[in-house]
């Protein structure tokens, strides 16, 4: 069964340094998601993105997140420079059609801000 | 584990009852709702979907009920099982695009 896939599993990174979050979404998909979930808390959802385009975003991701879909597989989360309140689960998830339609997501990325 | 943040409300239910966890959304414009299951260090998986012209949809061992009077939610999980300890998240669509807005959850722990 297809499945997205995220690397790494965990990242620990400190303070100030920018990360890149990697995520493979299942091949014939066409739209892509970044949530976010603080330990313990809701899941939040960060930005969509689809024709090559962020198609919404929360306030949540602000200046210091982009996103990028560098080749025909690859999706990724970049934080520009980490705070140590971003120390989150990063959950990529990717969709085959609009809205009202399931979106499947990863297992997951840990980001540890020290 | 999730031992900090966010008190997880918590059902308990014997093996093989049956399991009926709720959710109450907040946006009366939102016209498609899933509920997730998700197990600790995993993200969430899909369990269930239903859009807002029906009441009510029947998976494998699970019911989804909407009640969009009252802004309601619940998921009925038929002779639970051990593996379906998780916590259990409702997801609303609240708008034209396709974000996804999470609830609280809740932490269904099935007894052997």
């Amino acid at each position: 069964e297809p499945e997205v896939t995220q690397t790494p599993s965990h990242q620990v990174t400190q303070m100030g340094q920018e990360v890149i979050l990697r995520c493979v979404p299942i091949s014939n998909h066409l739209y892509f998601y970044w949530y976010r979930q603080i330990l313990g808390q809701k899941v939040e959802f960060l930005v969509s993105f689809y024709n090559n385009e962020i198609s919404e975003k929360s306030e949540i991701f602000d200046d210091q997140f982009s996103v990028e879909r560098p080749d025909g597989s690859n999706f990724t989360l970049k934080i520009r420079s980490t705070k140590l309140e971003d120390s989150a689960m990063y959950f990529c998830a990717s969709g085959g059609q609009g809205r009202n339609n399931e979106q499947f997501f990863g297992p997951g990325t840990r980001l540890t801000v020290l | 584990g999730e031992s900090v943040g966010l008190h997880l409300p918590t059902l308990s239910v014997q093996e093989g009852d049956n399991s009926i966890i709720n959710c109450a959304y907040s946006n009366s414009a939102s016209d498609y709702f899933i509920w997730y299951k998700q197990e600790s260090g995993k993200g969430p998986q899909f369990i269930i979907d239903i859009r807002s012209n029906m009441d009510k949809r029947q998976g494998q061992r699970v019911t989804v009920l909407l009640n969009k009077t009252v802004k309601h939610l619940s998921l009925q999980i038929a002779a639970t099982q051990p593996g379906d300890s998780a916590v259990y998240f409702c997801a609303e669509n609240p708008h034209a695009g396709n974000m996804l807005t999470f609830g609280g959850g809740t932490r269904l722990m099935v007894k052997p």
